[in-house]
């Protein structure tokens, strides 16, 4: 299996604009996770996903963040409009009923707003 | 309010010795912990875990121990190689109840482990 893969790896945009970051989890997980790190705060888990269904969002900083799970293998992660301290790097993990708490998380993806 | 701490942002050690890097926490309901290590650019990868029916878990070089009591758990590396610099995250979880606390991890700032040859 490829693991859980990221796109794209790094993004650089400027204030206001609406940034979606994408993210395609393990075939056969059925748990997908969305997390942000800072310097600051470290590993901030800002949603998670069961079965495509939003289980627990109270991570989520803003309304001006929302994520969707149209499908078992597809997620994004949008923020519109995107501001400098949204900068942070974000990671994608999945994982299954079977293995329990171990996350197999992405590469991330570097966003920096200018 | 921060209930997974990682109270030492770095640590240096020889090649050989051992490392031990610590986590508390402080929510007594976590009932599974977890150790991952994180590379530069790469995404974190889990590394040992332990429930809270032990108190000590091994796989080769790595060792975790649980002091429930304490709310106090540590990862030893013995012996310690170069290749084991990285980024170290302690992560706790909750136990199930009623599904929305499943596989949820919250995580320590992490502990940036130097080996020097």
């Amino acid at each position: 299996d490829a693991g859980v893969i990221q796109s794209p790896r790094h993004e650089v945009t400027e204030m206001g604009q609406e940034v979606t970051l994408r993210c395609k989890p393990i075939s056969g997980h059925d748990y997908l996770f969305w997390y942000r790190q800072t310097m600051m705060r470290g590993l901030e888990l800002l949603i998670y996903f069961n079965n495509n269904v939003p289980i627990d969002d109270s991570g989520m900083p803003e309304d001006r963040f929302s994520a969707k799970m149209p499908n078992a293998s597809f997620s994004t992660l949008k923020i519109q409009p995107s501001e400098p301290r949204d900068s942070a790097v974000y990671f994608c993990a999945s994982s299954s009923l079977q293995t329990r708490d171990i996350q197999y998380f992405g590469a991330g993806t570097r966003l920096s707003v200018l | 309010d921060q209930q997974v701490k990682q109270n030492s942002p770095s640590l240096s050690v020889q090649e050989g010795r051992i490392s031990i890097l610590n986590c508390d926490y402080t929510n007594s309901m976590f009932d599974y912990f977890l150790w991952y290590k994180k590379y530069p650019a790469e995404g974190p990868t889990f590394l040992i875990s332990i429930s809270s029916i032990k108190d000590k878990n091994e796989d080769g070089r790595f060792t975790v121990f649980l002091n429930k009591s304490a709310k106090h758990l540590s990862l030893h590396i013995v012996p310690s190689q170069p290749g084991d610099s990285a980024v170290y995250f302690c992560a706790a979880s909750v136990l199930w109840a009623g599904g929305t606390s499943y596989g949820k991890l919250t995580f320590g700032q992490g502990t940036i482990l130097t080996v020097h040859p």
